[in-house]
């Protein structure tokens, strides 16, 4: 595509539930990049992969954060047992490597009631 | 420990001003600098980067930004600014590229007509 795509764009998630985050990067880009952004804040880092390996998970807040990239294209960031710190807008990037300019996705808006 | 600083939360310039927002940062090394612009509903978006080299930088939109390593300082500029400037910006630090970005709070720039 000619963007990073994020679906859904807008997420209410009921405390507990589990939900999931689609990241289709730009097609051809080997790095990708999760981050969650709090209301006023900037993003903070969540995990980065390289192809489909995940070379750091070390921003996931917690064991109920997970992500993943199967096939080194789209990625999926999986939320278990929400609760209401999760609410953020949860934002992705790509690049073509590490090293070349990141292209951000809208972001999807997660609130947790 | 690296972080990065926004001091100004909000900044209103009239059209057609001079503008500069402050970022400063904490950091052992030489780092790669960027600045982002988020605009409502849009992902966000390089303005600029800094990596070695010239400390000033021009980017897109008629932006530009010095690094200036004594005062541990990335201040964005433009001349003139437009209506359509009017954004959330970000200054971002990275040890190497794009990787593990640590974020300022952003500066929400509003344009008096």
């Amino acid at each position: 595509g000619a963007g990073v795509s994020q679906s859904p764009r807008y997420k209410v998630a009921k405390r507990g539930q589990d939900v999931a985050l689609r990241c289709d990067p730009i097609s051809g880009h080997v790095s990708l990049f999760w981050y969650q952004q709090a209301l006023g804040q900037g993003p903070e880092f969540l995990t980065y992969f390289q192809n489909e390996a995940q070379l750091d998970k070390s921003g996931l807040p917690s064991d109920r954060f997970f992500a993943e990239r199967p096939e080194g294209s789209v990625s999926t960031l999986k939320i278990q047992r929400t609760q209401q710190e999760d609410s953020a807008v949860y934002l992705c990037a790509s690049s073509a490597d590490g090293n070349t300019e990141a292209f951000f996705g809208q972001g999807t808006r997660l609130t947790v009631v | 420990a690296q972080s990065v600083t926004q001091p100004d939360i909000h900044i209103t310039v009239s059209e057609g001003a001079s503008l500069e927002l402050r970022c400063n940062y904490s950091y052992g090394a030489t780092p790669y600098l960027f600045w982002y612009v988020q605009s409502p509903g849009q992902g966000l978006q390089l303005l600029l980067k800094y990596f070695s080299g010239d400390t000033l930088v021009q980017g897109i939109k008629g932006f530009e930004a010095e690094f200036k390593r004594s005062q541990s300082s990335f201040n964005l500029r433009k001349p003139s600014v437009h209506w359509s400037d009017a954004a959330e910006y970000f200054c971002a630090l990275g040890q190497d590229s794009n990787y593990q970005l640590i974020w300022g709070a952003g500066t929400k720039l509003i344009i008096k007509p």
